[in-house]
């Protein structure tokens, strides 16, 4: 059974300044990798996705696969207050079920 | 972007009684899926639907579940009977295609099982 890690519980980022957030999966044939953003009160939203080894960066987010690795990441660049929420890392399964992570809580100080 | 939405948002409910938790699924989706997130710990999955048709559940989809949609209304989750550990808030989510597409979520419903 999938297993999504995610580190570190939660994060305090000075606004302007770089969050980092870490992912591991336990499954090797896993295909496709999210980062999911909740706000307090509201569902998830799809941030992003990353299906191939390396980088992909969508404005100030920049994902990283390693496959061989077991490992996702995500880094926040130029924070803002309004970046502020609970990050999720997905990994789709069998029959596109999302298995999620237990979040990432990221705090952004004006 | 794309909407799901979610009715009720809040429902109390005695336990042993039934509960149909709603949702509005994006237009055109064809793949829709039901998550259960209790306070304070992770999103989980219960099931997703296909064509009409329960493709995969989880554990957590117990036989006291059950899930439709009824000539392309809303897609629901009945719970009967509804137990104390059934209080959590439910998101319901679609997609266009499965595996490898955006899923889209709604706010929840915060189930509470008195």
């Amino acid at each position: 059974q999938q297993k999504v890690q995610q580190s570190p519980e939660s994060l305090i980022v000075p606004e302007g300044g770089m969050a980092s957030l870490n992912c591991t999966f336990s499954d090797r044939n896993s295909q496709y990798f999210w980062w999911y953003r909740q706000h307090s009160g509201e569902g998830p939203k799809a941030l992003m996705s990353i299906f191939s080894n390396g980088d992909k960066k969508e404005g100030r987010f920049t994902a990283h696969l390693n496959k061989a690795s077991l490992y996702v990441s995500l880094h926040i660049k130029d924070s803002q207050p309004s970046d502020s929420a609970l990050y999720f890392c997905a990994v789709t399964g069998f029959a596109s079920a999302l298995t999620f992570g237990s979040g990432t809580k990221v705090i952004v100080l004006p | 972007g794309p909407k799901v939405l979610q009715i009720p948002s809040h429902q109390i409910i005695d336990m042993g009684q039934m509960v149909t938790l709603n949702c509005d699924p994006v237009s055109n989706h064809l793949y829709f899926y039901w998550y259960k997130q209790i306070l304070g710990q992770q999103m989980e999955f219960l099931v997703n639907f296909y064509n009409g048709k329960v493709m995969e559940k989880s554990k957590l989809f117990k036989d006291q579940f059950s899930v439709e949609r009824p000539d392309g209304s809303y897609f629901t989750l009945k719970i009967q009977p509804t137990a104390l550990e059934d209080s959590a808030v439910y998101f319901c989510a679609s997609s266009d295609w499965g595996e490898g597409d955006t899923q889209y979520f709604g706010p929840g419903t915060r189930l509470l099982v008195l």
